[in-house]
């Protein structure tokens, strides 16, 4: 199985600061096939089920601020939230979907400094 | 506009069964590949199962054998049968379901339904 490891655990950001997850996969996820990394970022807010922000790495969800970027390949990717605002209180996770069980990482919870 | 709705969760003791339900609107469920995934209390989030468009089943090991994932195209509804189930079974339990950009994110969730397994 595809195990899924994000950094930090928990992070504290200013508003208007920049925040980076990571997300390390024990097994590569870039199909050579189509040249796609099958790797996804989600958003849960509290009380709230996940939100789909990135998928294939880099794209961003329709509706999603631009302020969200998706970056990496193979093993390693990244998630970064730029001009950080109160919004963006969250728990992160990044998904494997490369192949079955989906695997997720084990969450990344940002909080206001 | 898509939507989900997941139904069926509720008490039941170690040993027992549950059915949860997951009624889809704005897109048929054969269209989509659609998964549940749940959340155990204060914990991260876990995917348990998977059935694509061609009907092909997936399962996480903690589950295989234990629950089974179908849909009904008659009624756009998902299932999940949940048999011999565990106190660590509890949690809410999302549906899921990708879309015409990735068959395989889950780019629409349910709010979810809560199983508690508790004698």
């Amino acid at each position: 199985d595809f195990v899924m490891t994000q950094s930090p655990d928990s992070l504290a950001v200013s508003l208007g600061e920049r925040a980076t997850i990571n997300c390390k996969s024990s097994q590569s996820v870039l199909s050579r096939s189509n040249a796609k990394n099958y790797l996804g970022w989600y958003q849960q807010k509290a009380g709230q089920p996940p939100k789909l922000l990135i998928y294939w790495a880099s794209t961003r969800e329709s509706g999603v601020p631009d302020r969200f970027s998706g970056s990496g390949s193979g093993t390693d990717f990244t998630l970064t939230i730029n001009s950080l605002q109160a919004e963006d209180v969250a728990v992160y996770y990044c998904q494997q979907y490369y192949g079955t069980p989906y695997t997720f990482g084990q969450g990344t919870k940002l909080e206001i400094k | 506009e898509v939507q989900l709705v997941e139904s069926g969760g509720g008490l039941v003791q170690p040993g027992g069964s549950l059915r949860l339900s997951c009624a889809a609107s704005g897109f048929t469920v054969t269209s989509n590949y659609m998964s549940w995934v749940r959340q155990a209390p204060g914990k991260g989030l876990e995917w348990l199962s998977l059935i694509n468009t061609r009907g092909n089943t997936y399962y996480a090991d903690s589950v295989k054998g234990r629950f089974t994932i179908s849909r009904d195209s008659s009624t756009n509804t998902l299932y999940i049968q949940m048999n011999s189930l565990r106190a660590e079974d509890t949690a809410v339990y999302y549906c899921a379901s990708g879309s015409g950009d990735c068959y395989e994110c889950s780019s629409y969730w349910g709010q979810g339904t809560l199983v508690t397994v508790s004698s």
